[in-house]
């Protein structure tokens, strides 16, 4: 098994750029996915694969991967972007899925 | 679509399962995935089911406290626990992790006595 590290919570204010990283042995060898929670809502997923976005996500989401580490940037954020963030991936043994601790984004 | 069952509130020591029906795919050709988030907290994955003969495979931490199971009649897939305790209160999820297939909306499972 492995873990997926998340910074806790970031910020940034309307239309700027938010960038959300995740941390883990397992990203080495498998691409993160990336999962948007709303209050009350279940996760939905916005970003996968080396770069591919599920159809109706903005294309203001993009991610990117260099080694141990993967990241999910928002160009432009906007108020509905305002949510949890978490990181997914197969673990280092490929049987087994493991999530990031999350993090919260806000948008001033 | 991933339709789950309605929410429980249970004492703990009892048995419980929940559901989640699948339509609109081959319920057979995708492993199904559940996944736990407590009040307040990250997302835990719990384990996953191939739906043709219910093999699991369970986060270390769950084994042996759920069992994931599936009914191919039904393309329905399962989570029992046989002794609930307090600290199973959480929001169960199904889900098909290796693909962009929406999730369930998600079983609010509540124990306390």
């Amino acid at each position: 098994s492995s873990e997926l590290t998340q910074d806790p919570a970031v910020s940034a204010a309307l239309g700027q750029t938010v960038r959300i990283t995740c941390q883990g042995d397992s990203l080495r060898s498998s691409y993160p996915r990336w999962y948007q929670q709303r209050p009350g809502q279940a996760p939905t997923l916005v970003f996968y694969d080396k770069n591919k976005r599920p159809s109706g996500i903005p294309d203001r989401f993009s991610g990117s991967t260099s080694g141990d580490t993967a990241s999910l940037t928002i160009t432009g954020a906007q108020a509905e972007d305002e949510a949890d963030y978490y990181c997914n991936s197969r673990d280092t043994s490929g049987d087994h899925w493991v999530f990031g601790g999350g993090t919260k984004v806000t948008v001033l | 679509q991933l339709v789950q069952s309605g929410a429980e509130v249970k004492k703990p020591g009892e048995s419980l399962r929940i559901s989640c029906q699948s339509s609109g795919y081959r319920f057979t050709s995708y492993w199904i995935n559940w996944v736990r988030q407590r009040p307040g907290k990250g997302l835990e994955w719990i384990g996953k089911v191939d739906p043709n003969d219910s093999y699991a495979r369970y986060n270390p931490s769950f084994q042996g406290h759920v069992i994931i199971s599936t009914d191919k009649s039904t393309s329905t897939a399962y989570l029992r626990w046989r002794r609930l305790n307090a600290s199973d209160t959480a929001i169960y999820y199904c889900a098909r992790l290796d693909s962009t297939w929406p999730w369930g909306q998600g079983t609010l499972v509540s124990v306390s006595s």
